[in-house]
């Protein structure tokens, strides 16, 4: 079957880093996105991971490790904006073209 | 920045109604895609356009959905007859190449709401 879990929520203080965590078991992996969403809008592409390591990016960091089918993406320093949902999907290309997402991590950042 | 544009944002419809979801993805962009969020629930794939064809449809993607790409820029998804569980956020998406870590741009969607 294929499954992507995320915490629900999230909270943090303006600042503060956060570790949002995702684990996923898929039939077959060809790469991991992250993807930002403020409500109402449009889902936008943050990182993507194919290879096991951290990807570094301005204050979000993406990390893989795909022995353990998981994936995580660090928000430094974080500010009022970054409060949004956060979507970790997999994709299993070429074998199917779909992105499969899981529920998505809302996070609110308190002053 | 270039952007996958969505038409309306809100569409208020009757049961058994059709509705077309319309949609106008970035210009040099190949692929095309439809995927609705459910309130509360995961966004989930229902078809992706390659070609002028369909190259992969979800068990979500009945009869009752269809997909078209009129002209050159226009991508739209009609749900003939809707039914009270059509009722979502419709997502456009597109991606410029086939690359495997070629990203998706999502258009700010469609709020669907079948009464």
């Amino acid at each position: 079957g294929q499954n992507i879990d995320q915490p629900t929520e999230m909270t943090a203080t303006e600042g503060a880093i956060v570790q949002i965590n995702c684990t996923y078991q898929t039939s077959g992996f060809n790469g991991l996105f992250w993807y930002q969403q403020h409500a109402g809008e449009a889902p936008t592409f943050l990182s993507y991971n194919v290879l096991d390591g951290l990807e570094e990016k301005g204050r979000f960091s993406s990390f893989l490790s795909r022995s353990k089918g998981y994936s995580y993406l660090l928000l430094k320093e974080l500010q009022m904006k970054d409060s949004a949902s956060y979507l970790c999907a997999v994709s299993s290309r070429p074998r199917t073209d779909k992105l499969i997402f899981g529920t998505g991590t809302r996070l609110q950042v308190f002053p | 920045e270039p952007e996958v544009t969505q038409t309306p944002s809100h569409q208020v419809t009757q049961m058994g109604q059709e509705v077309i979801l319309r949609c106008v993805p970035i210009s040099n962009h190949l692929y095309f895609y439809w995927y609705r969020q459910i309130l509360g629930q995961k966004v989930e794939f229902l078809v992706s356009f390659y070609n002028n064809e369909i190259s992969e449809k979800s068990e979500i993607f009945d009869d009752q959905f269809s997909v078209e790409r009129p002209d050159g820029s226009n991508f739209t998804l009609k749900i003939r007859s809707t039914k009270l569980e059509d009722s979502a956020m419709y997502f456009c998406a597109s991606r410029r190449g086939g690359g495997v870590d070629e990203k998706l741009f999502f258009g700010s969607g469609t709020q669907l709401s079948v009464l």
